[in-house]
């Protein structure tokens, strides 16, 4: 079964700080995709990045960064300098990727970001 | 790209009456729907997969008589929560599928049974 933990229930940050939200992952497949949302309080998702299991290259786009650790089974998420609109929930997610439908997201709990002045 | 439209965003009902929720795919065809749950600062809960022209897929614990999905169309896949209660009231958000690995995802349904 997959499952996917963010520890950190929530993190405040005086803005411009640097912060790495953690995500940990578990699965029995050797092939998956492990995603970030970001849930502002308006509740829509926005989807931020998709990573397939063979490509372990950090990615960088703009102030977001990731950091994909096979070894650790571990997607973090890091934010440079961040701002007051970055503050939302912030989801890592999960799915296999098999072929044939199906292939259904899990998601972690989330993390609770804030970023105050 | 591929955009999902879900409707209502916001809806009160009266307790024991039923409610729909309609997710559209409004520019490809959606052949797997996946219908999600959120209470308050809590994660999305899978409810069920449902695949078009065939019966949905319910997740363990989630009623099926009480949470009808029909996905009888490649654009349209509707959520009916029957007999709704007060412990009802919760976030519901569809998805799909796009391509091979890709999600999109509607922008969420806040119902509140009084």
């Amino acid at each position: 079964a997959q499952k996917v933990t963010q520890a950190q229930t929530e993190i405040s940050v005086v803005e411009k700080e640097d912060v790495t939200l953690d995500c940990v992952y578990e699965t029995r497949d050797t092939t998956y995709y492990l995603f970030w949302y970001k849930q502002p309080p308006s509740g829509e998702l926005v989807f931020l990045i998709r990573r397939n299991s063979f490509d372990e290259q950090n990615e960088i786009s703009g102030r977001y960064s990731w950091n994909f650790q096979k070894s650790t089974s571990s997607f973090n998420f890091t934010i440079t300098a961040s701002q007051v609109v970055d503050s939302a929930v912030y989801f890592c997610a999960l799915s296999e990727a098999r072929t044939g439908g199906g292939n259904k997201l899990t998601f972690g709990t989330g993390t609770q970001l804030k970023v105050e002045l | 790209g591929a955009v999902v439209s879900q409707h209502p965003s916001r809806v009160i009902c009266k307790s024991g009456t039923s409610v729909k929720i309609e997710c559209r795919s409004l520019d490809f065809q959606a052949t797997t729907m996946f219908w999600y749950r959120q209470f308050p600062k809590q994660s999305l809960m899978l409810m069920a997969t449902s695949n078009e022209g065939s019966k949905a897929t319910y997740e363990q614990g989630v009623e099926k008589d009480k949470f009808l999905i029909n996905h009888a169309s490649l654009t349209l896949s509707t959520l009916t929560v029957t007999s709704a209660h007060p412990e009802d009231s919760s976030f519901y958000i569809c998805s799909a599928r796009v391509g091979f690995g890709g999600y999109t995802f509607g922008s969420g349904t806040r119902l509140t049974v009084v």
